[in-house]
């Protein structure tokens, strides 16, 4: 069972805008990471955020988490052609190593 | 390096035959998994490998099996395969931190 929920399922914006997806997620977590899928390829890590971080940044992707609401956003500023994906939140729960991966927010971003 | 190696790349098997997926790392990583992803499902955990000479069900293991050869190679193993088994499958490793690395994929189809 899923236990991290991406929002919106779908995402279309135009070079150089912003995107926001979204997590929620519904136990407590030691762990939240993003990871990208380029169509047809594996799943790549992105970032990942500990329960007792607020924020963290890598290059064009800032990640909040918000344990208090259960819920993370990924933003990726100045989108790119490339940065057409999908993009999936995946939780690690306390006492676990596992990630619990969610359905994914698919993003095009239109040259 | 080349990360996390899986073959074959595509496979079309009819019902009721077997097929064995391989899967290869060469990071050195304890941690091994198997994941098929469908769509509007994201991920789903078959059977993970912990170390070398362990394995455990993840959410979905019914009609899989698996064998951690040694510790750069586990294996998923479908004895009688069924349309509901049509799939995309990932492998993917985990080192010392919580991220995963995937593999590129096998694209099962049973007819």
């Amino acid at each position: 069972s899923q236990q991290g929920e991406e929002d919106p399922q779908a995402l279309s914006i135009q070079e150089g805008e912003n995107a926001t997806m979204n997590c929620s997620y519904k136990t407590s977590i030691n762990n939240l990471q993003w990871y990208r899928q380029n169509s047809g390829r594996g799943l790549v890590h992105l970032i990942l955020i500990r329960s007792n971080e607020r924020e963290k940044h890598s290059g064009r992707l800032r990640v909040t988490l918000d344990t208090s609401k259960k819920s993370s956003s990924l933003l990726i500023t100045a989108s790119r052609a490339a940065d057409t994906a999908s993009y999936f939140c995946a939780t690690v729960k306390g006492g676990s190593y596992i990630p619990t991966f969610g359905r994914g927010t698919s993003l095009i971003v239109h040259p | 390096n080349a990360g996390v190696t899986q073959t074959p790349k595509f496979q079309v098997l009819k019902t009721g035959q077997s097929m064995t997926l391989q899967c290869a790392q060469d990071m050195n990583h304890n941690s091994m998994y198997w994941y098929r992803q469908d769509p509007g499902m994201g991920l789903r955990l078959i059977y993970y490998s912990a170390s070398e000479g362990t394995t455990d069900k993840g959410e979905v293991p019914n009609g899989y099996n698996v064998s951690r050869l040694n510790k750069r190679e586990f294996s998923l193993r479908l004895e009688s395969a069924a349309p509901s088994q049509t799939s995309v499958y990932f492998c993917a490793s985990g080192g010392g931190s919580y991220e995963q690395y995937f593999g590129p994929g096998t694209r099962l189809t049973v007819t």
